[in-house]
């Protein structure tokens, strides 16, 4: 079956250490995006990629890195200059320039501790 | 700038009635898309249902239907027949072009709970 596939499910990160979190889709679909969601504050764009070598930041990029080397794969890196990265982070992907919506995956919960 | 505002954090339903959520947006573009997504306790985000600015007709998807407002930016989401199943945060989100590139922008959130 066709998705998007996040890993892990849950993860912990020490005061100061930096982490990756993964996302594999096998949509074929152009846009990947990342999205931080806190209580309270729905989803907040971190980063996203219409192409494959080619990034834009979000509303909320500071602390955050990521790269687009191919299609299918869109990592995630919270660096330790993200002073408050405790959140549920969800990536996303779009086909071309279709509006039907975006998929999500399930999601990583991300706990510093 | 494209913002989404629910002003309702949470609401309640009894099963088998009428509910609706509320969502203001503010744009200055002519032509642009709005949707519903759900988000169940597992935090696998659903589409609901989507609606296009150009259509006057409001978009239905079975116990689903929308209140577009356009004039108003309002876009409500009505929930006939509540069931167990419906409760979850409800995200309202509009489809931005900025800088080329298009990106969700979503509100706030309401929390929905079904009384059985």
């Amino acid at each position: 079956d066709g998705g998007i596939t996040q890993s892990p499910k849950y993860l912990f990160r020490k005061e100061g250490q930096n982490v990756t979190l993964s996302c594999e889709q096998n949509l074929n679909h152009d846009a990947m995006y990342w999205y931080r969601q806190d209580p309270g504050q729905g989803l907040r764009l971190i980063y996203y990629s219409q192409i494959v070598n080619d990034f834009q930041k979000g509303d909320i990029a500071e602390g955050y890195s990521v790269s687009r080397e191919k299609k299918e794969s869109f990592p995630l890196t919270v660096t330790s200059a993200q002073k408050n990265p405790t959140a549920f982070y969800l990536c996303a992907t779009r086909q071309g320039a279709q509006n039907y919506g975006y998929t999500f995956g399930s999601g990583t919960r991300l706990t510093v501790v | 700038a494209q913002t989404v505002t629910q002003s309702q954090p949470e609401m309640s339903v009894q099963e088998a009635e009428t509910v609706t959520l509320s969502c203001t947006y503010d744009t200055s573009e002519s032509d642009y898309y709005l949707f519903w997504y759900k988000q169940p306790p597992s935090r696998q985000m659903i589409l609901v249902i989507r609606q296009e600015a150009y259509k006057q007709q409001n978009a239905t998807e079975n116990r689903f239907s929308v209140n577009f407002q356009k004039a108003a930016k309002s876009f409500s989401l009505k929930i006939s027949d509540s069931q167990l199943g419906d409760a979850a945060m409800y995200f309202c989100a509009y489809r931005a072009i900025i800088q080329g590139a298009q990106k969700l922008v979503f509100g706030q959130g309401t929390r929905l709970t079904i009384n059985p």
